[in-house]
Formats: C-alpha cells, sequence, structure tokens
C-alpha cells in the first residue's frame, strides 16, 4: 500500500507569494492533520480535518487555510508568504484522529 | 512549563548498549502516546505507541508510560549506528482534536 504522498516535495517562493501544499492520505484513512517544522524544532500543529470537516486549528494566522475533499485528499494554503514561514511542512494521516498517524515525506517550502 | 520537554541531547551511547531516552508532558488528559524517530532532512517515522500504563516492547525498542508521573520512556536495545537520529515524543492533545504535540526530540548518536 502506498504510503502518504506529498507533493511538491521542494518549492522556492517570494515573499507575497501565495503557496498551495497538496496531500494524498493512505488509502481508508479519513483523517488528515497539517504540522510545521522548522529547523531545530518539533513539529508544530496547523490543522486537522476528518471526514471533511476542520476538527482543530492551531496557533497560525489567517493566511493559513486548509480543506479536505470526498477523497480525503487535503490542500494546506498559504498566502502572503513570509520568510518565516520556510518550514518542513508536513502531512500526517490516520483512520481516526487520537490513533496513530502516519507522516508523508514533507514539502521543504523555502521563502526568499 | 513547556508542554512537552525532552533533553536535546546529544545523547552518545556505543554500539550494542542501550540508549534511555525519556520525556515528560503537562496535559493530563493525554491518553495516546507517540515515539517518533527522524533522520536528518527527512519526515518523523512511527517507531512506538503506547495507550496505557506500563511496558510495550517491540523488538529492539521499548516504550514505558506512566501517566501519574506524566512521564513516557523509549529504550533500544543493541543500539546501532542506523538508530541514530532524533527521537521526538508526541503525546496526543485529548479532546476533539486528539493533535500531536510535540517535543523539540533528542538527537542519538551511536558510537561505532
Amino acid at each position: 500500500d502506498a504510503g502518504v504522498t506529498q507533493s511538491p516535495t521542494h518549492l522556492i517562493k517570494t515573499r507575497g507569494q501565495q503557496v498551495t501544499l497538496r496531500c494524498s492520505p493512505i488509502s481508508g484513512h479519513k483523517s488528515v492533520s497539517w504540522y510545521q517544522q522548522v529547523l531545530g524544532q518539533g513539529p508544530q500543529f496547523i490543522f486537522q480535518y476528518y471526514e471533511k470537516e476542520e476538527r482543530g486549528r492551531g496557533n497560525f494566522p489567517d493566511r493559513f487555510s486548509a480543506r479536505q475533499f470526498p477523497n480525503y485528499s487535503s490542500e494546506l494554503n498559504v498566502n502572503a508568504l513570509l520568510l518565516g514561514d520556510s518550514a518542513l511542512y508536513l502531512c500526517a494521516s490516520s483512520w481516526d484522529p487520537g490513533v496513530q498517524a502516519f507522516f508523508g515525506q514533507g514539502t521543504r517550502l523555502t521563502v526568499v | 512549563q513547556k508542554e512537552v520537554e525532552q533533553n536535546s541531547g546529544p545523547l552518545s551511547v556505543p554500539e550494542g548498549a542501550i540508549a534511555s531516552l525519556n520525556c515528560t508532558y503537562s496535559d493530563r488528559g493525554s491518553q495516546s502516546f507517540f515515539w517518533y524517530r527522524q533522520y536528518s532532512g527527512k519526515s518523523p517515522e512511527l517507531i512506538m505507541s503506547i495507550y496505557s500504563n506500563g511496558d510495550k516492547e517491540d523488538g529492539r525498542f521499548t516504550a514505558q508510560l506512566n501517566k501519574a508521573s506524566q512521564y513516557v520512556s523509549l529504550l533500544i536495545r543493541d543500539s546501532q549506528p542506523s538508530d541514530s537520529a532524533t527521537y521526538l515524543c508526541a503525546p496526543n492533545a485529548g479532546g476533539a482534536t486528539n493533535k500531536l504535540i510535540f517535543g523539540t526530540g533528542t538527537l542519538l548518536a551511536v558510537q561505532p
């Protein structure tokens, strides 16, 4: 079975631009969560979606938004990019919130 | 007080020794606990989950949980150089979101 897949793997954007990151969960998993990991820190929770509904949002500005599609795939959008948004963005899927979650390979975003 | 505290390391152990990684957490509502391994530049990989007090063994790995003390640990027996990585402790937050709360991780270096 395929694991969690994220695209793109690497991305370079200019300050002020917008970016969309994509995630396909493991087949059968209905929950998708997004995390941001900056160098030297643990991942920080951004969003969780379950059955296409937002279940939680972390302490991130409104420039960050996400959605989950009927096939349970998900997109994370970040508007008005700042240099500080440079990080590894991780998607994790699980069949239900609270049980073990599996991460994709991540999207490394660099804002210049 | 940080929500999840881990010694950042590096924890250096000789090949074949037991590596002991420790983690304390502040949220008494946490019910599920996970250990992830993260190689440099890669995404976190789930290696252990534990849900009840006591020990859980899986191959060379043993997770230990003490909810009264808000303490979880990971033992790695017969450590190998390939175990050299950052180990992330991640309790879930409980509630509707069940988001994972990560510590900064402990860097383990296994010396050949």
